[in-house]
């Protein structure tokens, strides 16, 4: 089925180990974005791409990579693993077409770091 | 600072009643809303949305209702179903960016057979 596949499902990581989360979509949209949910909180913007070879931060960029060198993948990397980012992450694809704006969201990962 | 809020963290209503879900935003650049819809380990799901160039729209069951002038908006679901019973998040972008989305807190809808 077309949509947003996101890999792995489950990942416990020791504090300081990196690690790559990945995202792929197969609807060829130019726009995708990292988010991470927290307990009482809404998602929030890690970082987003406007298209291949384009990318920038959100609201939680640190402790973040991402890269996008093609339009369908769009991995996010963290760097050396702190605690604090112990949440779960979504991965969104979307366009927008006049007045309308779709947006597609991955399954999530839940991501514990020890 | 968060831009849009949802201040009701949990709303329980009888099957077959209406449910309203609040939202209000800061930001006056915001032009589009989106209702998205979240089971446990799923990814949220749209539900509807609305441009500012509209004061309501509806979808079967749902309705949503845009208040610019009070940065308000609510979700209107009539009748309830022990199956919308999920969390539900209010979203907000400017399409004058990148389209990014801000989202609210959600509200935990619980529906009572």
């Amino acid at each position: 089925n077309a949509g947003v596949t996101q890999t792995p499902k489950f990942q416990v990581l020791k504090t300081g180990q990196s690690m790559t989360l990945q995202c792929a979509q197969d609807m060829n949209h130019e726009y995708m974005s990292w988010y991470r949910q927290d307990p009482g909180m809404g998602l929030r913007l890690i970082h987003y791409s406007v298209g291949a070879g384009i990318t920038d931060q959100g609201e939680v960029p640190n402790g973040y990579n991402v890269s996008r060198s093609t339009t369908e993948d769009f991995p996010l990397r963290l760097l050396s693993a702190a605690p604090s980012q112990t949440s779960v992450y979504f991965c969104a694809s979307s366009y927008s077409k006049g007045q309308a704006l779709s947006y597609t969201f991955g399954s999530g990962t839940r991501l514990t770091v020890v | 600072d968060q831009q849009v809020k949802q201040n009701s963290p949990s709303l329980s209503v009888q099957e077959g009643r209406i449910s309203i879900l609040n939202c209000d935003y800061t930001n006056s650049m915001f032009d589009y809303f989106l209702w998205y819809k979240k089971y446990p380990a799923e990814g949220p799901t749209f539900l509807i949305s609305i441009s500012s160039i509209k004061d309501k729209n509806e979808d079967g069951r749902f309705t949503v209702f845009l208040n610019k002038s009070a940065k308000h908006l609510s979700l209107h679901i009539v009748p309830s179903q022990p199956g919308d019973s999920a969390v539900y998040f209010c979203a907000a972008s400017a399409q004058s960016g990148a389209n990014n989305l801000f989202f609210g807190t959600g509200t935990r809808l619980t529906v009572i057979p």
